[in-house]
């Protein structure tokens, strides 16, 4: 009974590919994050989605392309990967944070993505 | 503007003393505070959080953090450190704005020497 998953945990893949992440939540939360943690650790949010509408896109290259089929899914697409997009992407989800009045947020396990 | 400052990327203690890991924010308003814990190979877990009200906060696994205004502070402790805390440790800020999203901090890991 995972709350948050993502797939693949690994991912491995050559400069130029497209690739894909699957994120996951089961807590029936609102809005759901994709987070890009670089070789520092230093977590920087990148796209989150309330509703199925973006609010927040920050400086991320538009080779990354969020898509959300449905409140429990946010996927993240990758266009034309490059070495620097090597890192560990992680999924997270929250309830409203205008209905609760806090921002918690639920993680998924990860996903390291390796750019050869 | 840095909103979360972590002091120390690197913090070591013996198993059983007493664990202090610093976080310092800036916020015009009283955010919403928050601290992560991020094990080896896994996503992260929430370990406490400081809403409203007492502004010592207890957590999981016996850490405990408490909020203090006047010197802009969430700093989190534990009592008696043990191997299973050797992890990844991250502040988080909610500046409550309309972006809806948390700062967080550039994280301390935390080693436990036998």
């Amino acid at each position: 009974d995972t709350a948050v998953s993502q797939t693949p945990k690994y991912l491995v893949t050559q400069m130029g590919n497209d690739k894909s992440i699957k994120c996951e939540q089961n807590l029936g939360h609102d809005t759901m994050y994709w987070y890009k943690q670089d070789s520092k650790k230093f977590l920087k949010i990148m796209f989150s989605y309330n509703n199925k509408e973006l609010i927040i896109n920050e400086t991320v290259p538009n080779r990354f392309s969020p898509k959300s089929p449905d409140k429990a899914h946010l996927n993240l697409h990758i266009n034309s990967l490059e070495l620097g997009d090597s890192a560990v992407y992680f999924c997270a989800s929250s309830r409203n944070p205008e209905s609760t009045g806090n921002n918690e947020q639920f993680f998924g396990p990860g996903t390291r993505l390796t750019v050869l | 503007a840095q909103s979360v400052t972590q002091l120390g990327s690197h913090v070591s203690v013996s198993e059983g003393a007493l664990v202090l890991l610093r976080c310092n924010y800036s916020s015009s308003v009283p955010p919403y505070l928050f601290w992560y814990v991020q094990y080896p190979n896994q996503g992260l877990q929430l370990l406490l959080k400081y809403t409203t009200g007492a502004t010592l906060v207890k957590g999981i696994n016996g850490f405990e953090a408490e909020f203090k205004k006047s010197e802009t502070s969430f700093h989190l402790t534990k009592p008696s450190a043990h191997m299973s805390d050797a992890a990844e440790y991250f502040c988080a800020v909610d500046l409550m704005n309309r972006d809806d999203k948390i700062i967080f901090g550039k994280g301390t890991r935390l080693h436990i020497l036998p």
